[in-house]
């Protein structure tokens, strides 16, 4: 298994405070994702980061941000959190083929962090 | 990035070849073709991926028609281990992005 860590694995949280999560790597691969899964949509992408302190949005990225500060850290922090971030959140790391494509190389995911905001 | 269609739900006897099924018919010269699954609770799982040619690695095979508009995952040997939902993706190598796009997948329950 790809060595991809993240933490909390799950949290109960009100409405209004500030969330952060955490995807820790051990195998030095560029790109880092932050994805959420609910019933129905699927994974969806939040954020996404292709080195350190280069991050872009995806889909569904609305009332989040992200930092990565060193390679293998990726933060995906809720500024205040809301009912509607109730998921659970998956990241995912790949490391780009020749050329500097990400599109052909397999990503990994974590284990995911299960929130509930209450 | 193409459209994909999938069963909504697949059984297979434990022991026996599972044969996952995925329509692709509008995918470009350029897309590859990814299987990736779910166990229940867990974070997905790369499978095996293949632009033209047959593949197979050790956790199955995939089969892609000449024409590529369909393509077949294979586990020679389902286990009970094996249930989870199955998603087929085609993708073309992109740029900076190259997130992945999940459909509804396949449900596979092995049973004994």
């Amino acid at each position: 298994d790809a060595g991809i860590t993240q933490s909390p694995r799950h949290k109960v949280t009100e409405t209004g405070t500030p969330v952060t999560l955490r995807c820790h790597q051990t195998e030095n691969h560029r790109y880092m994702y932050w994805y959420r899964q609910d019933p129905g949509h699927g994974l969806r992408l939040i954020h996404y980061s292709y080195g350190v302190k280069d991050t872009d949005k995806g889909e569904v990225s609305d009332g989040y941000s992200v930092s990565r500060s060193k390679t293998e850290d990726f933060l995906l922090t809720l500024e205040s959190a809301t009912s509607s971030q109730t998921s659970v959140y998956f990241c995912a790391i790949s490391e780009p083929l020749r050329g500097g494509l990400a599109g052909r190389a397999a990503q990994y995911f974590g284990p995911g962090t299960r929130l509930l905001v209450l | 990035d193409a459209k994909t269609t999938q069963p909504p739900s697949m059984d297979c006897a434990e022991g026996r070849a599972a044969n996952l099924p995925c329509n692709h018919s509008t995918i470009s010269g350029n897309e590859y073709v990814y299987w990736y699954r779910q166990i229940h609770s867990q974070g997905p799982q790369y499978i095996i991926h293949g632009l033209k040619n047959n593949e197979t690695n050790e956790m199955a095979s995939l089969i892609i028609t000449e024409d590529r508009k369909s393509s077949t995952l294979i586990l020679p040997h389902a286990t009970l281990r094996d249930t989870a939902v199955y998603y087929c993706i085609v993708r073309v190598a992109m740029g900076s992005q190259g997130n992945l796009i999940f459909g509804k997948g396949t449900k596979l329950s092995v049973k004994p």
